[in-house]
């Protein structure tokens, strides 16, 4: 299948910096691009859906100047935590799918990051 | 908005038991996929049913797609250790230009005993 790599595993940062999150398509051209939150041991709740070269649509309740979407590219998307604080720990996971002819293909994950705010 | 409900939500069996897990909704998927997460990665697609009423066999496992396209079930057959992880279904959405959205069931964690 399909990979989607994601940048970085985990990371560790300060309250109040920013955190960028990558999440690459290596083998195909992502027409469309997912951020997923996950809290433990809870499923996966959608931030925002990216289309290449427009403004990504938010989900209800996802404050869109603190998670900042930006996917300039059929193969990169970013994530980026503004001013990140300790309750913007969690687990975060992209997943890719490409749109032939019309036709959506199934969404390849990527392996996810851990983020903790001190 | 889809909905999908998920149960049970946590499991806790011995190993070599058979057990099922749900998904239902009211709303009508394009196709639904069953992922299994260990802790600390990403979901793993474990199969995608598409068509009403389909069956797929995967090993020891069984995955149901109802009639309606609206629910469906994962069945382990004499469960092992190794099945134990957080197992997720998600509904592909129908049309729109989302492709590849998916709604996702609350998960279902796993744990078999030995």
């Amino acid at each position: 299948g399909a990979v989607v790599s994601q940048h970085p595993s985990w990371v560790i940062c300060k309250s109040g910096t920013s955190v960028k999150i990558e999440c690459r398509s290596l083998d195909f051209q992502a027409t469309t691009m997912f951020w997923y939150r996950q809290f433990p041991k809870q499923s996966l709740m959608l931030m925002a859906t990216s289309n290449e070269g427009s403004k990504a649509t938010y989900e209800q309740g996802v404050e869109k100047d603190k998670f900042l979407i930006n996917h300039a590219s059929l193969t990169l998307s970013t994530l980026t935590v503004t001013s990140a604080h300790p309750e913007d720990s969690s687990f975060y996971i992209c997943s890719a799918s490409a749109d032939w002819w019309g036709v959506s293909t199934e969404a390849f994950f990527g392996q996810g990051t851990r983020l903790t705010v001190v | 908005t889809q909905l999908l409900e998920q149960s049970p939500q946590f499991l806790s069996i011995q190993e070599g038991e058979n057990l099922t897990v749900y998904c239902n909704s009211s709303s009508v998927f394009s196709s639904l996929q069953w992922y299994r997460q260990e802790p600390g990665e990403g979901p793993v697609l474990l199969v995608t049913v598409v068509t009403g009423g389909e069956v797929k066999k995967l090993k020891r496992l069984t995955f149901q797609f109802g009639d309606a396209r609206k629910d469906s079930s994962l069945h382990i057959t004499a469960a092992q250790p190794g099945d134990t992880g957080l197992y997720l279904c998600a509904g592909a959405s129908m049309g729109g230009t989302s492709y590849g959205k998916l709604t996702f069931g609350q998960g279902t964690i796993l744990t078999v005993h030995p």
